[in-house]
């Protein structure tokens, strides 16, 4: 079975820097997509950013962009020039082609934005 | 588009009831699923549909019951509720075919056994 494992239970930002946040996954397949939600207190969960698993190039979605490490199998986001609004907790999701009715989620990463 | 939907938003049982837990969405999404999040944690899988009429358990599937007769609606079902039940809810959606679709969270449901 995919595990997905997110090691930094919080962290903490100041305003206008930069934060990566760590995923890592475990996976016998080839074939497969990853993806970057973020749930605000309000809990709706929101897309951020997808990758392809046979894409070499990193997404990047404005502000948001990943460090996919396929061979690692580490898929880390990276929030530029942080803002008071990008505090959430975040949830690292992985999906295959196998079975793509089913996604499995990291345990998240609660970050805090400090102004 | 209301996209997906969750009711109620609130409920309160006692341990032992049952009751179910509506979901529907109006994308006509072959996918749909039904996640826990415990206090601090993260999604996990109670059951999920890749289309009207399949289902198949996920990772907390114990006490838990689901049917898809419709594309449009997955509810589910608590047969005798427990205390360890105590969760929010969310039902999620998206579409076949294309494994970068993003899925579309409904807004929870968040119970409490006692």
């Amino acid at each position: 079975a995919q595990t997905v494992t997110q090691s930094q239970p919080e962290m903490s930002v100041q305003e206008a820097e930069t934060v990566t946040l760590s995923c890592t996954y475990d996976t016998s397949e080839s074939d497969y997509y990853l993806f970057w939600y973020k749930q605000p207190p309000s809990r709706q969960m929101i897309l951020v950013i997808r990758q392809e698993a046979y894409k070499q190039q990193n997404a990047t979605e404005n502000r948001f962009s990943v460090n996919f490490q396929k061979a690692a199998k580490s898929f880390s986001l990276k929030i530029s020039d942080s803002q008071l609004g990008d505090a959430a907790m975040y949830f690292c999701a992985y999906r295959s082609r196998t079975n793509a009715g089913k996604s499995t989620f990291g345990d998240g990463t609660t970050l805090t934005v400090k102004p | 588009n209301a996209g997906v939907t969750q009711t109620p938003k609130f409920q309160v049982l006692k341990t032992g009831q049952s009751m179910t837990l509506q979901c529907a969405q109006d994308m006509n999404h072959e996918y749909m699923s039904w996640y826990r999040q415990d206090p601090g944690m993260g999604l996990r899988l109670i059951h999920y549909s890749v289309g009207a009429g399949i289902t198949d358990q996920g990772e907390v599937p114990n006490g838990y019951n689901v049917s898809r007769s419709t594309t449009e609606d997955f509810p589910l079902r608590l047969l005798s509720a427990a205390p360890s039940q105590t969760s929010v809810y969310f039902c999620a959606s998206s579409r076949a075919g294309d494994l970068t679709y993003e899925q579309y969270f409904g807004p929870g449901t968040r119970l409490t056994v006692t």
